[in-house]
Protein backbone atom coordinates (compact mmCIF):
# COMPACT_ATOMS: atom_id res chain seq x y z
CA UNK A 1 0.00 0.00 0.00
CA UNK A 2 1.39 3.14 -0.68
CA UNK A 3 2.42 5.55 2.23
CA UNK A 4 1.13 8.75 1.42
CA UNK A 5 -2.19 8.56 -0.21
CA UNK A 6 -4.82 11.26 -2.04
CA UNK A 7 -8.12 11.62 -2.68
CA UNK A 8 -9.65 11.89 -4.81
CA UNK A 9 -7.40 11.59 -7.97
CA UNK A 10 -8.94 13.22 -10.61
CA UNK A 11 -11.60 15.76 -9.80
CA UNK A 12 -13.78 17.96 -12.29
CA UNK A 13 -16.23 20.39 -10.88
CA UNK A 14 -17.89 24.42 -11.62
CA UNK A 15 -16.99 27.82 -10.49
CA UNK A 16 -17.99 28.37 -7.48
CA UNK A 17 -18.32 25.03 -5.66
CA UNK A 18 -16.57 24.07 -2.63
CA UNK A 19 -14.30 20.82 -2.73
CA UNK A 20 -11.97 19.17 -0.54
CA UNK A 21 -9.12 17.43 -1.28
CA UNK A 22 -7.70 14.77 1.28
CA UNK A 23 -4.45 13.21 2.18
CA UNK A 24 -3.45 10.30 4.40
CA UNK A 25 -0.27 9.21 5.09
CA UNK A 26 1.37 5.97 7.04
CA UNK A 27 4.40 7.19 7.15
CA UNK A 28 4.43 8.69 10.68
CA UNK A 29 5.75 12.07 10.14
CA UNK A 30 4.81 15.25 11.79
CA UNK A 31 5.43 17.73 8.84
CA UNK A 32 2.64 17.57 5.75
CA UNK A 33 2.50 20.02 2.84
CA UNK A 34 0.10 20.79 0.10
CA UNK A 35 1.54 21.37 -3.43
CA UNK A 36 0.00 22.79 -6.57
CA UNK A 37 1.83 22.12 -10.17
CA UNK A 38 1.05 23.98 -13.22
CA UNK A 39 2.52 23.73 -16.57
CA UNK A 40 5.61 26.57 -16.95
CA UNK A 41 5.62 27.67 -13.53
CA UNK A 42 6.56 24.00 -11.29
CA UNK A 43 5.62 23.02 -7.93
CA UNK A 44 4.40 26.13 -5.07
CA UNK A 45 3.61 25.62 -1.71
CA UNK A 46 0.33 25.95 -0.57
CA UNK A 47 0.28 25.52 3.07
CA UNK A 48 1.91 23.25 5.19
CA UNK A 49 1.50 22.08 9.26
CA UNK A 50 4.12 20.49 11.41
CA UNK A 51 1.69 19.18 14.22
CA UNK A 52 -2.07 18.81 14.36
CA UNK A 53 -1.95 22.52 16.12
CA UNK A 54 0.70 23.95 13.76
CA UNK A 55 -0.78 25.81 10.18
CA UNK A 56 1.43 28.03 8.07
CA UNK A 57 0.85 30.00 4.98
CA UNK A 58 2.88 29.14 1.93
CA UNK A 59 3.57 30.97 -1.16
CA UNK A 60 0.05 30.76 -2.68
CA UNK A 61 -2.78 30.13 0.05
CA UNK A 62 -4.88 32.50 -1.27
CA UNK A 63 -8.49 31.22 -2.11
CA UNK A 64 -7.44 27.74 -0.45
CA UNK A 65 -7.70 26.89 3.58
CA UNK A 66 -6.34 23.66 5.16
CA UNK A 67 -7.15 21.33 8.44
CA UNK A 68 -4.63 18.73 9.82
CA UNK A 69 -7.51 16.84 11.84
CA UNK A 70 -5.04 13.84 12.66
CA UNK A 71 -1.27 13.69 12.70
CA UNK A 72 -1.74 11.01 9.37
CA UNK A 73 -4.54 13.34 7.82
CA UNK A 74 -4.32 16.88 6.43
CA UNK A 75 -7.12 18.05 4.46
CA UNK A 76 -7.00 21.14 1.81
CA UNK A 77 -10.35 23.25 0.99
CA UNK A 78 -11.04 25.13 -2.37
CA UNK A 79 -14.33 27.29 -0.71
CA UNK A 80 -15.16 28.64 -3.76
CA UNK A 81 -13.46 27.46 -6.57
CA UNK A 82 -12.11 29.14 -9.59
CA UNK A 83 -11.15 28.12 -12.93
CA UNK A 84 -7.49 29.46 -12.50
CA UNK A 85 -7.10 26.43 -9.56
CA UNK A 86 -7.09 23.88 -12.00
CA UNK A 87 -3.80 22.65 -11.65
CA UNK A 88 -1.86 19.14 -9.81
CA UNK A 89 -1.85 18.93 -6.12
CA UNK A 90 0.60 17.16 -4.64
CA UNK A 91 0.63 16.53 -0.61
CA UNK A 92 3.62 15.43 0.93
CA UNK A 93 5.30 14.48 3.96
CA UNK A 94 8.29 14.63 5.63
CA UNK A 95 10.17 13.54 9.64
CA UNK A 96 11.24 15.78 11.99
CA UNK A 97 13.71 14.02 12.63
CA UNK A 98 15.62 13.15 9.03
CA UNK A 99 18.78 14.79 8.71
CA UNK A 100 17.60 14.73 4.85
CA UNK A 101 14.73 16.44 4.71
CA UNK A 102 13.56 14.21 2.26
CA UNK A 103 9.76 14.52 1.59
CA UNK A 104 7.79 12.18 0.40
CA UNK A 105 4.68 12.69 -2.30
CA UNK A 106 1.02 11.49 -2.58
CA UNK A 107 0.10 10.68 -6.27
CA UNK A 108 -1.44 13.88 -6.67
CA UNK A 109 -4.59 14.75 -7.17
CA UNK A 110 -5.43 16.12 -11.18
CA UNK A 111 -8.16 19.09 -10.27
CA UNK A 112 -10.29 20.61 -12.96
CA UNK A 113 -12.45 23.91 -12.37
CA UNK A 114 -14.44 24.72 -15.23
CA UNK B 1 12.13 36.92 -9.69
CA UNK B 2 11.88 33.16 -8.67
CA UNK B 3 13.93 31.67 -6.09
CA UNK B 4 15.48 28.83 -8.00
CA UNK B 5 16.08 29.07 -11.71
CA UNK B 6 16.65 26.24 -13.96
CA UNK B 7 18.04 25.71 -17.63
CA UNK B 8 14.73 25.57 -19.94
CA UNK B 9 15.45 22.30 -21.44
CA UNK B 10 14.45 19.87 -23.43
CA UNK B 11 17.58 17.75 -23.61
CA UNK B 12 17.42 15.39 -26.12
CA UNK B 13 20.35 13.13 -25.60
CA UNK B 14 21.18 9.51 -27.80
CA UNK B 15 21.69 7.03 -25.13
CA UNK B 16 25.28 6.40 -23.67
CA UNK B 17 25.42 10.06 -23.58
CA UNK B 18 27.03 12.92 -21.02
CA UNK B 19 24.44 15.32 -19.65
CA UNK B 20 25.15 18.10 -17.62
CA UNK B 21 21.66 19.95 -16.09
CA UNK B 22 22.40 23.71 -14.07
CA UNK B 23 20.49 25.42 -11.42
CA UNK B 24 20.75 28.88 -9.67
CA UNK B 25 19.27 30.26 -6.29
CA UNK B 26 18.68 33.23 -5.70
CA UNK B 27 18.59 33.29 -1.12
CA UNK B 28 21.82 32.75 0.44
CA UNK B 29 19.89 31.79 3.22
CA UNK B 30 19.30 28.68 0.99
CA UNK B 31 21.02 25.45 3.53
CA UNK B 32 19.47 22.32 1.74
CA UNK B 33 19.81 21.26 -1.61
CA UNK B 34 18.45 18.66 -4.05
CA UNK B 35 17.34 16.90 -7.20
CA UNK B 36 13.91 15.28 -7.49
CA UNK B 37 12.94 13.75 -10.48
CA UNK B 38 9.28 13.45 -12.18
CA UNK B 39 8.15 11.31 -14.52
CA UNK B 40 5.57 12.30 -16.93
CA UNK B 41 2.04 12.92 -14.34
CA UNK B 42 3.85 10.90 -11.68
CA UNK B 43 4.72 12.88 -7.89
CA UNK B 44 8.61 13.99 -7.48
CA UNK B 45 10.48 11.51 -6.17
CA UNK B 46 14.11 12.64 -4.29
CA UNK B 47 16.99 11.60 -6.69
CA UNK B 48 19.43 13.02 -4.40
CA UNK B 49 20.84 15.08 -2.11
CA UNK B 50 23.52 18.06 -2.90
CA UNK B 51 26.69 19.02 -0.63
CA UNK B 52 29.06 21.34 -0.90
CA UNK B 53 31.72 18.61 -1.26
CA UNK B 54 30.07 16.68 -4.06
CA UNK B 55 28.71 13.70 -4.53
CA UNK B 56 28.09 10.65 -6.57
CA UNK B 57 25.31 7.65 -6.43
CA UNK B 58 26.42 5.77 -9.32
CA UNK B 59 26.42 7.74 -12.78
CA UNK B 60 25.13 10.44 -11.14
CA UNK B 61 27.36 13.22 -9.91
CA UNK B 62 25.90 16.38 -8.11
CA UNK B 63 27.38 19.92 -7.24
CA UNK B 64 27.60 22.79 -4.88
CA UNK B 65 29.04 25.72 -5.40
CA UNK B 66 27.94 28.20 -2.65
CA UNK B 67 29.73 31.17 -2.98
CA UNK B 68 27.94 31.19 -6.71
CA UNK B 69 24.67 29.67 -5.87
CA UNK B 70 24.86 27.25 -7.90
CA UNK B 71 23.69 23.41 -8.07
CA UNK B 72 24.37 20.67 -11.06
CA UNK B 73 23.53 17.51 -12.41
CA UNK B 74 25.70 15.24 -14.06
CA UNK B 75 24.59 11.87 -15.78
CA UNK B 76 26.70 9.65 -17.15
CA UNK B 77 25.94 6.78 -19.90
CA UNK B 78 22.66 8.23 -19.78
CA UNK B 79 19.78 5.16 -20.00
CA UNK B 80 16.55 5.45 -21.79
CA UNK B 81 14.87 4.87 -18.55
CA UNK B 82 16.49 7.80 -17.10
CA UNK B 83 14.11 10.21 -19.06
CA UNK B 84 12.32 12.00 -16.61
CA UNK B 85 11.58 15.91 -15.62
CA UNK B 86 14.65 16.38 -13.45
CA UNK B 87 13.41 19.49 -10.24
CA UNK B 88 16.14 21.37 -8.52
CA UNK B 89 14.90 21.90 -5.05
CA UNK B 90 16.06 24.17 -2.28
CA UNK B 91 14.99 24.18 1.08
CA UNK B 92 15.55 28.04 2.45
CA UNK B 93 15.98 28.68 6.26
CA UNK B 94 13.09 29.89 8.30
CA UNK B 95 10.81 28.57 5.62
CA UNK B 96 9.32 25.79 7.36
CA UNK B 97 11.68 22.94 5.67
CA UNK B 98 9.48 23.63 2.63
CA UNK B 99 10.44 23.03 -0.86
CA UNK B 100 11.05 25.42 -3.52
CA UNK B 101 11.27 24.43 -6.75
CA UNK B 102 12.81 25.17 -10.09
CA UNK B 103 10.29 24.58 -13.07
CA UNK B 104 12.08 21.13 -14.14
CA UNK B 105 13.95 20.12 -17.01
CA UNK B 106 12.91 17.66 -19.47
CA UNK B 107 15.12 15.25 -20.61
CA UNK B 108 14.58 12.47 -23.37
CA UNK B 109 17.14 9.51 -24.16
CA UNK B 110 16.68 8.00 -26.96
CA UNK B 111 18.11 4.91 -28.98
Amino acid sequence: DADVTQTPRNRITKTGKRIMLECSQTKGHDRMYWYRQDPGLGLRLIYYSFDVKDINKGEISDGYSVSRQAQAKFSLSLESAIPNQTALYFCATSDFGSSYNEQFFGPGTRLTVL
Amino acid sequence: RKEVEQDPGPFNVPEGATVAFNCTYSNSASQSFFWYRQDCRKEPKLLMSVYSSGNEDGRFTAQLNRASQYISLLIRDSKLSDSATYLCVVIITNSGYALNFGKGTSLLVTP
